[in-house]
């Protein structure tokens, strides 16, 4: 099974900065199996991107995904206030899927 | 736009079992391609995936599931439904239904549903 370590466990950063959150993987993963999703306390994850680097419908262009192999990264460009929630890293593999931890961006 | 919303009761007692359904709409449950799944969330935890049903009927379920579980679909109701058994304490979490057409990632998401185990 891949394990998915995502960094940092708290990012705390004030409306109008850069957010860079991280998710490495224990082996190499296609890019194309790596999705990140948002979720906020009392609602379900929402879809960010896909395939490392791929916008899912709705999501502004300040979202966006790179990486591959072990290391992939959610950059957000400039935080609004209603990006403060916690972010998941999934991968699937074998027809199995894994999500990280979970990093909580909070507001500084 | 495919909609999910799970139902089941939110208290089970331990050792009985724990029935979700998750009603689609929006879309049919026997249409092509799409992988009906279900998750859950421990409270303050992360998310784990339970498996899935793929509108064939095909299932496959996590290997690192220490709970059995059963997922089922029904056609007829658009429905499709989790079952838990022998619950014990730990499977007490929010449950999630979701679906993709991509065996990859996860689109559309019911709102979750709340199952606590105790006596």
């Amino acid at each position: 099974e891949i394990v998915l370590t995502q960094s940092p466990g708290t990012l705390s950063l004030s409306p109008g900065e850069r957010a860079t959150l991280s998710c490495r993987a224990s082996q190499s993963t296609s890019s194309s199996y790596l999705a990140w999703y948002q979720q906020k306390p009392g609602q379900a994850p929402r879809l960010l991107i896909y395939g490392a680097s791929n916008r899912a419908t709705g999501i502004p262009d300040r979202f966006s995904g790179s990486g591959s192999g072990t290391h992939f990264t959610l950059t957000i460009s400039r935080l609004e206030p209603e990006d403060f929630a916690v972010y998941y890293c999934q991968q699937y593999d074998s027809s199995s899927y894994t999500f990280g931890q979970g990093t909580k961006l909070e507001i500084k | 736009q495919v909609q999910l919303q799970e139902s089941g009761p939110g208290l089970v007692k331990p050792s009985q079992t724990l029935s979700l359904t998750c009603t689609v709409s929006g879309g049919s449950i026997s249409s092509g391609g799409y992988y009906w799944n279900w998750f859950r969330q421990h409270p303050g935890k992360g998310l784990e995936w339970i498996g899935y049903i793929y509108y064939t009927g095909i299932t496959y379920y996590n290997p690192s599931l220490k709970s059995p579980v059963i997922i089922s679909l029904d056609a007829s109701k658009n429905q499709f439904s989790l079952k838990v058994t022998s619950v014990t304490a730990a499977d007490t979490a929010v449950y999630y239904c979701a679906t993709t057409i991509s065996p990859h990632y996860f689109d559309y998401w019911g709102q979750g549903t709340l199952v606590t185990v105790s006596s």
